[in-house]
Order: C-alpha cells, then sequence, then structure tokens
C-alpha cells in the first residue's frame, strides 16, 4: 500500500502556456502533500507544503501567484505553472503522508518531467 | 530553517567495500532523519530512516548512526554492489513541529559502485 501517482509524466509546453500537475495518494488518504522541484543533478528543494481544504505554505522564493496549488480532497493535490517559461523546466516530484498513520514516512510520486520550449 | 549538508558529492568504490556518507544539520529540533536512493529520472525510494529516540538503526546492508548532539548523521552501505550504483540523498525533519514534517535535503551524493 501507500502508492502515490502523478499525471502526466511528462509534458512539453509552449513558453507562456499553462500546465496542471496532478498527485493522487491510491490507496490512502493524505492529509498532507508536499511539491519539491528537482533540477538536473541537483537535490529536491521543496516549492509547498498543501493540507486539504487549507492554503498552501510556500516557501521562502516561490512564487504562489505562479505555482497555485490545490488540495481539494485528500487524495489529490495539483500543482499549475501559471506562464511557465523555460526556467520552470523541472522534474516535479510530490509526496505524501498518510493520515491517521503516525508515522514521519512521505511516499513520493514519480514525479513529472516538464519542458517548456 | 533546517539546513542539511552532505558529503562527499560523488563516492566511487570497488564491489565489496563499504561506502559511508556523511551529513550535517543545523537545527536541534528535528528528529526525524531519513535516507533516500535516487536513480536518474525516478522517484526517492526510502531506504532506512532514524528518529532522534535512537542512535543507530540497520537493516541487512544498510546502517544508519545519529548523533544528536553534533548534529550528524551517517549511512553505511556494507558489501557494496554494482545496483547500489544511484545517487543518495539525507534529510532531515522536524516531524512534531508546526512544519507538518517536511523534509529538507541534502546535496546527494553520486556512489558509483565498481565490478
Amino acid at each position: 500500500g501507500a502508492v502515490v501517482s502523478q499525471h502526466p509524466s511528462w509534458v512539453i509546453c509552449k513558453s507562456g502556456t499553462s500546465v496542471k500537475i496532478e498527485c493522487r495518494s491510491l490507496d490512502f488518504q493524505a492529509t498532507t502533500m508536499f511539491w519539491y522541484r528537482q533540477f538536473p543533478k541537483q537535490s529536491l528543494m521543496l516549492m509547498a507544503t498543501s493540507n486539504e481544504g487549507s492554503k498552501a505554505t510556500y516557501e521562502q522564493g516561490v512564487e504562489k501567484d505562479k505555482f497555485l496549488i490545490n488540495h481539494a480532497s485528500l487524495t489529490l493535490s495539483t500543482l499549475t505553472v501559471t506562464s511557465a517559461h523555460p526556467e520552470d523546466s523541472s522534474f516535479y516530484i510530490c509526496s505524501a503522508k498518510r493520515w491517521g498513520e503516525g508515522t514521519d514516512t512521505q511516499y513520493f510520486g514519480p514525479g513529472t518531467r516538464l519542458t517548456v520550449l | 530553517g533546517e539546513n542539511v549538508e552532505q558529503h562527499p558529492s560523488t563516492l566511487s568504490v570497488q564491489e565489496g567495500d563499504s561506502a559511508v556518507i556523511k551529513c550535517t544539520y543545523s537545527d536541534s529540533a528535528s528528529n526525524y532523519f531519513p535516507w533516500y536512493k535516487q536513480e536518474l529520472g525516478k522517484r526517492p525510494q526510502l531506504i532506512i530512516d532514524i528518529r532522534s529516540n535512537v542512535g543507530e538503526k540497520k537493516d541487512q546492508r544498510i546502517a544508519v548512526t545519529l548523533n544528536k548532539t553534533a548534529k550528524h548523521f551517517s549511512l553505511h552501505i556494507t558489501e557494496t554492489q554494482p545496483e547500489d550504483s544511484a545517487v543518495y540523498f539525507c534529510a532531515a525533519s522536524n516531524a512534531g513541529g508546526t512544519s507538518y514534517g517536511k523534509l529538507t535535503f541534502g546535496q546527494g551524493t553520486i556512489l558509483t559502485v565498481h565490478p
């Protein structure tokens, strides 16, 4: 159990367009989901923490108006990259904590490769 | 906020040798320290974790040690195999704090195990 999926797995878009990435917990309810960005050969950088029914908490330096996060249900969080530009090209990974598990474990999604032309 | 430093950035060993990766953290409130293995283009996989009430934990060929006083923790892999080759990340979090247990990652170590 504890499977997290992401859709799409990869996306190519033109500069100026918006892209939505979905993160789903398939077999558990997730009270908290996290969104990370990983540039090539670099570490995972936390972008925001998302709690169901609440506004996301963004890390310093992450533009909340550019990276819109919605966590409308206990199994789904979405990240929308608005007006994407080439510098937004990256690997976006979500993770989820299982509600009621009482542990610190985060379950990671497979990631979404975004390429902005 | 938390800052995690990881060393070395690259590590090359012969098959059968041991590998050690070290991390230091800055926030004394951190109490959860997982280690992840990531293969190219894949998700991070949790390989072992340790909490601040424990000094050492072992799982077959993998072990983690934690020194709370010095604020550092280490990953030890014994009898390395070529399939251990990957990028390894350490991380730290304050699991019971108001940050919902968000993880701060180290910079990563590229481990290469030569047959």
